[in-house]
């Protein structure tokens, strides 16, 4: 299947400072890009859609200035957690669909693990 | 009420057994049903992919679709230890964003 990469995998930061992740799709290009968290035993919700070269879509509930998407390439999409606070400790996971398909197909990052201290 | 109903379990069973995991939903627009198997601390991991209603086998995996039940089953055969993980149903309609069950968390036993 498609390989999707997430970095960090893992990244503790003080609370009231910014964190970055990555999610690249490896070998194929991606029109669009989910983001998703998820609780501990709690399944992953939708946080927002992020299609190339235009603006994220959030999920109502989500905030669009703690949670600033960019998806400035086919490859390439990152989601900063702004001002981070210890309720924002979660593990985010993209996903991403492969150009030119029809099937919806979503192939997952490892996630990324966001402790707020 | 939740649009993706999964049972969270957990399961445990033993090695060499037919596992049966199971979702239902409300929303009849779903058309597309995946199975993903989530390992602890990893991203998931897509198992199978079914459109529409009816069977889909491969290897030791069977998912089955039943719209008119608005009903969803991945069967595991012959189950093993590695087969040990969290079970996550998935759909959508004609966009793309994906309604995840809760999980299953399945343990085999050696």
């Amino acid at each position: 299947g498609a390989v999707v990469s997430q970095h960090p995998s893992r990244v503790i930061c003080k609370s009231g400072t910014s964190v970055k992740i990555e999610c690249r799709s490896l070998d194929f290009q991606a029109t669009t890009m989910f983001w998703y968290r998820q609780f501990p035993k709690q399944s992953l919700m939708l946080m927002a859609t992020s299609n190339e070269g235009s603006k994220a879509t959030y999920e109502q509930g989500v905030e669009k200035d703690k949670f600033l998407i960019n998806h400035a390439s086919l490859t390439l999409s990152t989601l900063t957690v702004t001002s981070a606070h210890p309720e924002d400790s979660s593990f985010y996971i993209c996903s991403a669909r492969p150009g030119g398909t029809n099937t919806g197909e979503l192939f997952f990052g490892e996630g990324s693990r966001l402790t707020v201290l | 009420q939740k649009e993706v109903e999964q049972d969270p379990g957990p399961l445990s069973v033993p090695e060499g057994a037919i596992v049966s995991l199971n979702c239902t939903y409300s929303n009849s627009a779903f058309q597309y049903f995946m199975w993903y198997r989530q390992y602890s601390r990893k991203g998931p991991e897509l198992l199978m992919y079914t459109y529409s209603s009816g069977n889909k086998e491969d290897g030791r995996f069977t998912a089955q679709v039943d719209k008119s039940s608005k009903y969803i089953s991945l069967f595991i055969r012959d189950s093993q230890p590695s087969d040990s993980a969290t079970y996550l149903c998935a759909m959508r309609h004609s966009g793309y964003a994906l309604n995840f069950g809760k999980g299953t968390s399945l343990l085999v036993t050696p």
